[in-house]
């Protein structure tokens, strides 16, 4: 079965801090979307990025970026200068029409 | 512009009762979708609509649960004779479909359904 996989269940950081979360994944197909969702307390999925197999190139986005690797199937997430504000669970996902999502990364900011 | 909405966000019911959830998606998206997410874990996909047709069904989704998009509008899940196992947040996600190249979801905020 495709797979997603977030290998780090909990990452905590003190403010100001950069971290990046990592989302490696199993594909069968030539061409696939990947997502990164952030899930606050409140529950609502909070889309913020799409991209297509076809293009990797990094991405760039204020404090966040992503590094998209085809050759190790991975879609790493990174946020720099981390704030209190981050602090959520983020899920990796893997689709078109019907996503597979990773099992989520808790991260906790520390002031 | 108005998100996806849930209702209703919350529900407590006893085992053996059947529950229903509404998910009113975003305006102009032709396709929804359901989502169940349990504690520790990432959505797994349930169902989706291309408007009021159901095109998809995951395994996941037994006899017991139902949902519908009668008018390619508005959707409603229904869970009959609800179990434990069921209790779980309820996902629904919209999206414009074919017509939009970058189709992304956008997700509502959940029903947190507790089966005592």
């Amino acid at each position: 079965a495709q797979k997603v996989t977030q290998a780090q269940t909990e990452i905590s950081v003190v403010e100001k801090e950069d971290v990046t979360l990592d989302c490696v994944y199993e594909t069968r197909d030539t061409t696939y979307y990947l997502f990164w969702y952030k899930q606050p307390p409140s529950g609502e999925l909070v889309f913020l990025i799409r991209r297509n197999s076809f293009d990797e190139q990094n991405e760039i986005s204020g404090r966040y970026s992503w590094n998209f690797q085809k050759s190790t199937s991975s879609f790493n997430f990174t946020i720099t200068a981390s704030q209190v504000v981050d602090s959520a669970v983020y899920f990796c996902a893997k689709g078109t029409y019907k996503y597979i999502f990773g099992t989520g990364t808790r991260l906790k900011v520390l002031a | 512009d108005t998100g996806v909405s849930q209702d209703p966000r919350h529900k407590i019911t006893k085992r053996g009762q059947n529950v229903t959830f509404r998910c009113d998606p975003i305006s102009e998206h032709n396709r929804l979708y359901w989502y169940r997410q349990t504690l520790g874990q990432g959505p797994e996909f349930l169902t989706y609509f291309q408007n009021e047709a159901q095109l998809e069904k995951s395994r996941l989704l037994s006899d017991r649960f139902s949902a519908e998009r009668p008018k390619g509008s508005f959707s409603t899940l229904e869970i009959q004779r609800t179990e434990q196992g069921d209790s779980a947040m309820y996902l629904c996600a919209s999206s414009l479909g074919l017509a939009d190249p970058k189709e992304t979801q956008y997700f509502g905020p959940g029903t947190r359904l507790l089966v005592l």
